[in-house]
């Protein structure tokens, strides 16, 4: 376990379904990330969260809404959503922001949009 | 936008063999990062190797980076059928940000 959890781990939701994705770190880290995986796509990164502000957002589509209330837990709230949004989302953390430090991420939610 | 690119796309090898993946970038970097990813899981930090180094080991992991070739190499000696994954070079460009961007990844077979 890398001390970060998801979940759930497995998600099915229809286009106009509202649902939400949570994370939680354990490794006392003040950065958090979102990142999609899809098939056949590089890793890509959508939010990037920094002592609980928003550092980052990677040209988001609105239907995705991050929320960090705190630096242990990251969500993301989904609503209106399209079936190519369909992907693993994973959640990672490190020590601060920068790519100076390795990141340590969740086992991911798997999203399919129906 | 995609700054790494691993090679081959997919390599498949018998247990005791050595695997050796290859990454390429496009602009000078801070760091690179090597990623494993198991089937559906989330990824695992194996190994950062700065620009001022050459070489990196860590127990059965060994990372070479060029920085005049703008190349970095992952070698895992002796491998195991538990080494079948997908691994992918992360890395931080120095002119764009703060956050690593990863390449597609080499998804590697090793079958016992």
């Amino acid at each position: 376990e890398t001390g970060v959890t998801q979940t759930p781990r497995h998600l099915v939701m229809g286009m106009t379904n509202k649902k939400s994705l949570k994370c939680e770190q354990h490794l006392g880290h003040n950065a958090m990330y979102w990142y999609k995986q899809s098939a056949k796509k590089p890793l890509e990164l959508m939010f990037v969260y920094n002592f609980k502000e928003q550092t980052e957002n990677n040209s988001v589509p609105s239907r995705f809404s991050p929320e960090c209330p705190n630096s242990s837990h990251l969500f993301l709230h989904l609503h209106t959503l399209q079936p190519e949004d369909s992907a693993l989302y994973l959640c990672a953390s490190s020590p601060r922001n920068g790519g100076s430090y390795e990141q340590y991420f969740g086992p991911g939610t798997r999203l399919t949009v129906t | 936008s995609q700054q790494g690119e691993e090679d081959p796309q997919a390599l498949s090898i018998q247990e005791g063999e050595n695997a050796t993946m290859n990454c390429s970038y496009k602009t000078s970097i801070n760091n690179l990062q090597w990623y494993r990813q198991n089937s559906g899981r989330g990824l695992v930090h194996l190994i950062l190797i700065r620009s001022n180094e050459r070489e990196k080991h860590s127990g059965r992991l060994r990372v070479t980076l060029d920085t005049s070739k703008k190349s970095s190499s992952l070698l895992i000696t002796a491998s195991r059928a538990a080494d079948t994954a997908s691994y992918f070079c992360a890395t931080v460009p120095n002119q764009a940000g703060t956050a690593l961007i990863f390449g597609k990844g080499t998804t590697l077979s090793v079958s016992s």
